[in-house]
Formats: C-alpha cells, structure tokens, sequence
C-alpha cells in the first residue's frame, strides 16, 4: 500500500483531457512538501514531468501541468496523444519516514 | 551530457550480498543528493535510499534499513548501494537518480536501472 494515492487507471480519446490525482497527508504534500510527477513509458526509466507542484522541466509540453491543494495534488493532459500513453507516479516527501514518498501509479490508456 | 549508469545487477540466492554501482559523468556529482528507486515486475516505484552530497547523512525506507547501505565516492563520481540478507522480494530493477541539494527535492536524472533477481 503506497503512502500516496493515485488512481490505478484512466484513460481518454486524442484531444481529450485527463486528470490523474494524488492524494497523501498531514505528514507529506499537507505538511507543505512540494509534490513532483513522473512520466514511465513502457520498458523505459521515470522521467521528470513536473516539479514543485506545476513547474515543467525544458522540453515538457505544456499539455501537462500540474496543482497542489492542501492534502492532494492534481496531474492534467490536454490535447491527448497516442505518445501519452504511460504509467504517471506523483512523489513527495514524508517527514515521518525522513524519505521520499511515491504514488502506487495510474496507467494512462488513450483510447 | 548529463549521465547515470548502474551496473552489478544479476542473479543471487535468498540470504546472499550484492553490490549494485552507479556511475555519473555531465555534471558535479558531489554536489548532488543520490538516491536508489526500485521497481519490482509489475509494480510502481519503491524509493529505497537517499545520501547526501558528502555522504554525511543517510536515509532509508523501512523495508531496507538494516540490510542495505548506501554510499558514494565522490573522487570516482559513483554512488552504491551495498545489499545484504536479500530477499525475494528485493527482486527488483533499481535505478538510481539524481535529487537535489536537499532531500524532498525531485529526482530530475535516472540512470536505465539494473535488474536484481533474488531466487534460489
């Protein structure tokens, strides 16, 4: 059981937007950790997508952006392709457990 | 350009050591927190362990502490990962990755990852 909650799945058509959330606690994003998100392609390493809550790294479209609200955090995809099609982990950092926190992953089909 | 390699995956019996290795080149690695992330068949990322850039303070999940210990050599820009008492549920692909100058900071560099298979 991950300490933060995604979604296992969703999807959507090309054009349409997603939205995958991420929920921790009083003890990660509530504490005020800044929450960041990977993008996993299949048979490929994690790669940044956002950091600090909404920032994209150089070369993320900006289809892709991210929220922080309180105990949650929120991942959207505008304008969806087919290249989207991955498994999404949100990540923060738990002060109880003096470590990094990941979400269990949502698998993104479009359809 | 900005690089990390692991290496020293393999196969190894229940209750055996392994010694995993990454080795970084395109940026100043003693100035960076390392960590070790793992993934295993079919599952979401597991982070394991994170040092800091001197190597003074170290951190570990709950599943490894006290089996695992983390380490870097900074003259030979390469972080470790030195692995005891495995078990088959450490079976796994571990990556390692670059954070930042303090911990809660994003991994924004991952090597490929190697893959530990323990089984007997």
């Amino acid at each position: 059981q991950s300490v933060l909650t995604q979604p296992p799945s969703v999807s959507g058509a090309p054009g349409q937007r997603v939205t995958i959330s991420c929920t921790g606690s009083s003890s990660n994003i509530g504490a005020g950790y800044d929450v960041h998100w990977y993008q996993q392609l299949p048979g490929t390493a994690p790669k940044l997508l956002i950091y600090d809550n909404r920032n994209r790294p150089s070369g993320v479209p900006d289809r892709f952006s991210g929220s922080k609200s309180g105990t949650s955090a929120s991942l959207a995809i505008t304008g969806l392709q087919a290249e989207d099609e991955a498994d999404y982990y949100c990540q923060s950092y738990d002060t109880s457990l003096s470590g990094s926190v990941f979400g269990g992953g949502t698998k993104l089909t479009v359809l | 350009q900005v690089q990390l390699v692991e290496s020293g995956g393999g196969v190894v019996q229940p209750g055996r050591s392994l010694r995993l290795s990454c080795t970084a080149s395109g940026f100043t690695f003693s100035t960076y927190t390392m960590h070790w992330v793992r993934q295993a068949p079919g599952k979401g990322l597991e982070w394991v362990a994170v040092i800091s850039y001197d190597g003074s303070n170290k951190y570990y999940a709950d599943s490894v502490r006290g089996r695992f210990t983390i380490s870097r050599d900074n003259s030979m820009d390469t972080l470790y990962v030195q692995m005891h008492s495995l078990r088959e549920e450490d079976t796994a692909v571990y990556y390692c990755a670059r954070g930042g100058v303090v911990v809660p900071a994003p991994k924004d560099v991952w090597g490929q990852g190697t893959t530990v298979t323990v089984s007997s």
